[in-house]
């Protein structure tokens, strides 16, 4: 059964770095999202994703954050100064009839 | 705005015996509700969904849920827990379609032998 696959799965960086996190959506959606979970906090929406542009995002996606699918398989988010609060489980998904698939996150630690 | 309210932080029970996690919803639209769960150190896996066909859902794994719309409810049941069920639950709310989801606060379902 096709699968959303996310690389790394752990992530360690230093304040102030860059990070780029890679997901591999289900091949034939065409909706993609990420979400963040910090640690004891519920699922929040970060962003979602059509037709290579933005539909929507939340206030927490600031301009530290950008999105891109960069080829016709990955879909990948940038944080580009981390900082502390960022720390957190960032949940690829993507899209299928009525039915958000989600990949197993990567959890990225700021140091 | 869509929320949902997950009435209980966490829920003990023992195996075999039945299994309830509530969950009330707002929505200012015909919602589209899921239940999704999360083992320790892994993903978000779908439980269940409700998209407006019929009110009584089944899932995975023995559970199913309710939609109840006089009481914006859907709680999910299932009649015998097993050890394997220890995870937690969330309930996840959207408009149509590819909107996003909005989560809920999560329950901590605990199994006891």
């Amino acid at each position: 059964e096709p699968e959303v696959t996310q690389t790394p799965s752990h992530q360690v960086t230093q304040m102030g770095q860059e990070v780029i996190l890679r997901c591999v959506p289900i091949s034939n959606h065409l909706y993609f999202y990420w979400y963040r979970q910090i640690l004891g906090q519920k699922v929040e929406f970060l962003v979602s994703f059509y037709n290579n542009e933005i539909s929507e995002k939340s206030e927490i996606f600031d301009d530290q954050f950008s999105v891109e699918r960069p080829d016709g398989s990955n879909f990948t988010l940038k944080i580009r100064s981390t900082k502390l609060e960022d720390s957190a489980m960032y949940f690829c998904a993507s899209l299928q009839g009525d039915t958000q698939y989600f990949g197993p996150g990567t959890r990225l630690t700021v140091l | 705005a869509q929320s949902v309210t997950q009435l209980d932080s966490h829920v003990s029970v023992s195996e075999g015996t039945p299994v309830l996690l509530r969950c009330n919803y707002s929505s200012s639209y015909s919602p589209s509700l899921f239940w999704y769960v999360q083992h320790p150190n892994k993903g978000l896996q779908l439980l269940l969904k409700y998209t407006s066909a019929a009110t009584l859902v089944k899932g995975i794994n023995g559970f199913e849920a309710e939609f109840k719309k006089s009481e914006t409810s859907f709680h999910l049941t299932k009649p015998s827990a097993h050890m394997s069920d220890a995870a937690e639950y969330f309930c996840v709310v959207s408009g149509t379609g590819f909107q996003k989801l909005v989560f809920g606060t999560g329950t901590r379902l605990l199994v006891s032998p």
